[in-house]
């Protein structure tokens, strides 16, 4: 039962060009969502985060789109650059603690 | 130290074999999280220790796996009589607060590889 599901397990960007990066989720009572960002050989790091009473949270060039009625939550990053090359994952919460991650999508930004 | 430390980051051994991986969490964080990623999969929720509650195993894939965490501080997972369908990357978190206030910090990993 995947609960929160990364539908693309790669995706290849020209650099400068925008990533956009998709997770759709299941369970209505996640109230909380977060990209991590994923280098070979190393834990996953904390991107950004996105409250479910938002649609919008931008910082920098990574922005996150939620739509609640479709259950999907979108990464966008602008402009893309080689060092954006990783592995992403999405992750929900549903006011506990206990975080739910998608199977990720590899990212490989091209120079 | 200043991150989460895990060890060992690599471990190899035969089927039927014990590991121990250990996790060392950042100072003063109070909940820790045990994840594995085996491969082509996401981040397999295994096991939740926050404070002194009791943990939550939910996620533990059989009775050969165990974990505690001794003094609030360091994390011990236990892999009894391994299988091949053990090999995974398992991944310790920890954070400052438990629920929905923001980011998990990981550490590196113990590659495990059961022959």
């Amino acid at each position: 039962d995947q609960q929160v599901k990364q539908n693309s397990p790669s995706l290849s960007v020209q650099e400068g060009r925008i990533s956009i990066l998709n997770c759709d989720y299941t369970n209505s009572m996640f109230d909380y969502f977060l990209w991590y960002k994923k280098y070979p050989a190393e834990g996953p790091t904390f991107l950004i985060s996105i409250s479910s009473i938002k649609d919008k949270n931008e910082d920098g060039r990574f922005t996150v789109f939620l739509n609640k009625s479709a259950k999907h939550l979108s990464l966008h990053i602008v402009p893309s650059q080689p060092g954006d090359s990783a592995v992403y994952f999405c992750a929900a919460i549903s006011g506990t603690y206990k975080y739910i991650f998608g199977t990720g999508t590899r990212l490989k930004v091209l120079a | 130290g200043a991150g989460v430390s895990q060890s060992p980051s690599n471990k190899v051994t035969e089927k039927g074999k014990d590991v121990e991986l250990r996790c060392d969490p950042i100072s003063g964080h109070t909940a820790l999280y045990w994840y594995r990623q085996s491969l082509g999969q996401g981040l397999e929720f295994l096991i939740y220790f926050q404070g002194n509650s009791a943990p939550d195993k939910s996620g533990l894939p059989s009775d050969r796996f165990s974990a505690e965490r001794t003094g609030g501080s360091v994390s011990t997972l236990t892999i009894q009589r391994t299988q091949q369908e053990d090999s995974a990357v398992y991944l310790c978190a920890s954070s400052l607060f438990s629920g929905n206030t923001g980011e998990l910090f990981f550490g590196e990993g113990s590659r495990l590889t059961v022959l």
